[in-house]
């Protein structure tokens, strides 16, 4: 089965600095890579995700990058804030199937104000 | 709307007392999941059911059942609890309107769930 592996498992920046998460999966059928922010004692929430199809991905702060030849993508935070705060989870999933999510470990990150 | 809602919210057992979470999603997906989630890990899945009636085991089942006899409803019962199934438990699904789309699962606020 799929097997995605996350680091590093802390992160502690300066606010106003950029944040990198790196996640690499082992199923080479996967074809879509979200990732979910999860604050204390809450749901995780998709914050961004992108296919198999697109090698990179922006939504203002945030961006993912994926290399499917490396197996291997991304979650890029530019311009932390104290509000990013949180634990990151990067998943992967096939299209067709079952579709179920298989987690990383997770990063905690924290933004020093 | 109310989206995916999962009840109880807590509960507290005892080892070896048997209880059902209830899964309930008002958006008509055909897909739902149940996974877990222990502390620094990520969620893994428990069960999951691509369409009423249905029913297939995730990577980690044992000493859980589920049932999908409405289309919006995934349960998920443990028959006589350990003290191992500590845990934060969440529903998702997702629905299968498109062949081939991959679509963002909706979460649950889960339940937490311990066992003496």
């Amino acid at each position: 089965g799929e097997n995605v592996e996350q680091h590093p498992s802390t992160l502690s920046v300066q606010e106003g600095d950029s944040a990198v998460i790196k996640c690499t999966y082992s199923d080479s059928a996967s074809n879509y890579f979200p990732w979910y922010k999860q604050e204390l004692g809450k749901r995780p929430q998709l914050i961004i995700d992108i296919r198999s199809n697109v090698g990179e991905k922006k939504d203002q702060r945030i961006a993912v990058t994926l290399n499917k030849t490396a197996k291997h993508f991304s979650l890029h935070i530019t311009e932390t804030q104290p509000e990013d705060s949180a634990v990151y989870f990067c998943a992967a999933s096939r299209r067709t199937g079952r579709r179920a999510l298989t987690f990383g470990s997770g990063t905690r990150l924290q933004v020093q104000p | 709307n109310a989206g995916v809602t999962q009840t109880p919210k807590f509960r507290v057992l005892k080892t070896g007392q048997s209880m059902t979470l209830l899964c309930a999603q008002d958006m008509n997906h055909e897909y739902m999941y149940w996974y877990r989630q222990d502390p620094g890990m990520g969620l893994r899945l428990i069960h999951y059911s691509v369409g009423e009636g249905t029913t297939a085991k995730g990577e980690v089942p044992d000493g859980y059942n589920v049932s999908r006899l409405k289309k919006q409803n995934f349960l998920l019962g443990l028959e006589s609890a350990a003290p191992s199934q500590t845990s934060v438990y969440f529903c998702a699904s997702i629905k299968a309107e498109f062949v081939g789309e991959n679509q963002p699962q909706h979460f649950g606020d889960g339940t937490r769930l311990s066992i003496l």
